[in-house]
């Protein structure tokens, strides 16, 4: 039952590096999210996604681009990294009936210095 | 805008005492409300849900009750165990915008950091 995988597990970037965080989800959802978690606050939207071809901006999108060509796939892209993008960054899928509840994957923990 | 506000944490109890972890929300419309929980180094996992007022969610012990009137989602669990040692979130998602209940993603209060003590 692998539900939502993401790689890398962690990772530390210097200042002004591009990564590409990879997220797979095999329950074929339809919507896909991008969430940060900074120390003692909640989760942020970065992006989501309601199907292949389509995503949308979510609450913190500023320095991240995304994209979404297969159901399965959602990477999050960091094209400069900055220290305030230090965070632990989880993507989440869900069904697209009514009131389903999202699934999240294991995080990944990035570190920019 | 949507928001939920939970308690501070962290919280510290004795095994086999009553929890309560306190959850308010500011939303449009009719949101789903769920609690997530997450353990050390983990991803967040549902541990309950309620789609519309006066539904009561629960698993593992845990229980919560869509207060529409006034605007809460409190946890409860009446015994608690060293294993129930995490962090919890309370999320809303909007409802029933046209797109199937909360398409653009959740809002989740700060995090509630349990602690129990053997």
């Amino acid at each position: 039952n692998a539900g939502v995988t993401q790689t890398p597990k962690f990772r530390i970037l210097k200042i002004g590096q591009s990564m590409t965080l990879q997220c797979a989800q095999d329950m074929n959802h339809n919507y896909m999210y991008w969430y940060r978690q900074d120390p003692g606050m909640g989760l942020k939207l970065i992006y989501y996604s309601v199907g292949a071809g389509i995503t949308d901006k979510g609450e913190v999108p500023n320095g991240y681009n995304v994209s979404r060509s297969t159901t399965e796939d959602f990477p999050l892209r960091l094209e400069l990294a900055a220290p305030s993008q230090t965070s632990v960054y989880f993507c989440a899928s869900r069904a697209g009936q009514p009131f389903q509840p999202q699934h999240f994957g294991d995080g990944t923990r990035l570190s920019i210095l | 805008g949507n928001s939920v506000t939970q308690m501070e944490g962290p919280v510290t109890l004795s095994e086999e005492a009553f929890l309560t972890i306190n959850c308010t929300y500011t939303a449009t419309g009719y949101p789903s409300l769920f609690w997530y929980v997450q353990y050390p180094g983990e991803g967040l996992q549902l541990l309950l849900k309620a789609t519309k007022a006066d539904d009561k969610g629960s698993n593992k012990g845990f229980e919560a009750t869509y207060r529409k009137e006034t605007t809460s989602f409190h946890l409860e669990k009446g015994s608690v165990q060293v294993s129930d040692s995490a962090v919890y979130f309370c999320a809303l998602s909007k409802g029933r915008s046209g797109s199937g209940g909360g398409a653009d993603g959740l809002t989740f209060g700060k995090g509630t950091h349990l602690i129990i003590q053997p």
